[in-house]
């Protein structure tokens, strides 16, 4: 089984910082990845797939890439709205969550 | 657009089994293309996937789960159900419906229902 190594597993940053969560796969994966954000008491939303494709009506300050083993999920100017937890997911598998604080 | 939406009980005593479905509303389920998922998340951890079923009726679980599982669609209700058998305290959780998209090696799920919390106590 390929696993999926997300750090770090807090962050705690200001608004207007940019943020960069990193995912390691154990072996190539290709760009077969997803990112999500999640707020308490709601459902994972899809952010990130194909490792860099924008969802449609997510804000252009989320970014992806990478490829092979190493992703990244990049905040460029984090926002209110954006303390939350972030998951990345290869196929049946999800990253341990990365959860944004306030600084 | 396409949404769906988890019932069932909340509460669920110890071996028995956890039963949930989940209805799909703004699409069909039976125009295919798509994967329709479980996933949990215990309370305070990271998210699990227990497996998807297709229009129709192909069936993949998570190896961890496969012995308790059952997924079914019923796509005259536009729902999909989930059953896990013999739960115990540890299946405590948040359960999702989401849909998946499968294609060429990349997945990823959206949109996602709500979520339902079921407690598995006596």
């Amino acid at each position: 089984d390929i696993q999926m190594t997300q750090s770090p597993s807090t962050l705690s940053a200001s608004v207007g910082d940019r943020v960069t969560i990193t995912c390691r796969a154990s072996q190539s994966i290709s760009s077969w990845l997803a990112w999500y954000q999640q707020k308490p008491g709601k459902a994972p939303k899809l952010l990130i797939y194909k490792a860099s494709s924008l969802e449609s009506g997510v804000p252009s300050r989320f970014s992806g890439s990478g490829s092979g083993t190493e992703f990244t999920l990049t905040i460029s100017s984090l926002q209110p709205d954006d303390f939350a937890t972030y998951y990345c997911q290869l196929r049946g598998t999800f990253g341990q969550g990365t959860k944004v604080e306030i600084k | 657009q396409v949404q769906l939406q988890e019932s069932g009980p909340g509460l669920v005593k110890p071996s028995q089994t956890l039963s949930l479905t989940c209805t799909v509303s703004g699409g069909s389920i039976s125009s295919g293309g798509y994967y329709w998922s479980w996933i949990r998340q215990h309370p305070g951890k990271g998210l699990e996937w227990i497996g998807y079923i297709y229009y129709s009726g192909s069936t993949y679980y998570n190896p961890s789960l496969k012995s308790r599982v059952t997924i079914s669609v019923d796509t005259s209700k536009n729902q999909f159900s989930l059953k896990l058998s013999s739960v115990t305290a540890a299946d405590t959780a948040v359960y999702y419906c989401a849909r998946g998209t499968y294609s060429y090696g990349y997945n990823w799920f959206d949109p996602w229902g709500q979520g339902t919390l079921v407690t598995v106590s006596s």
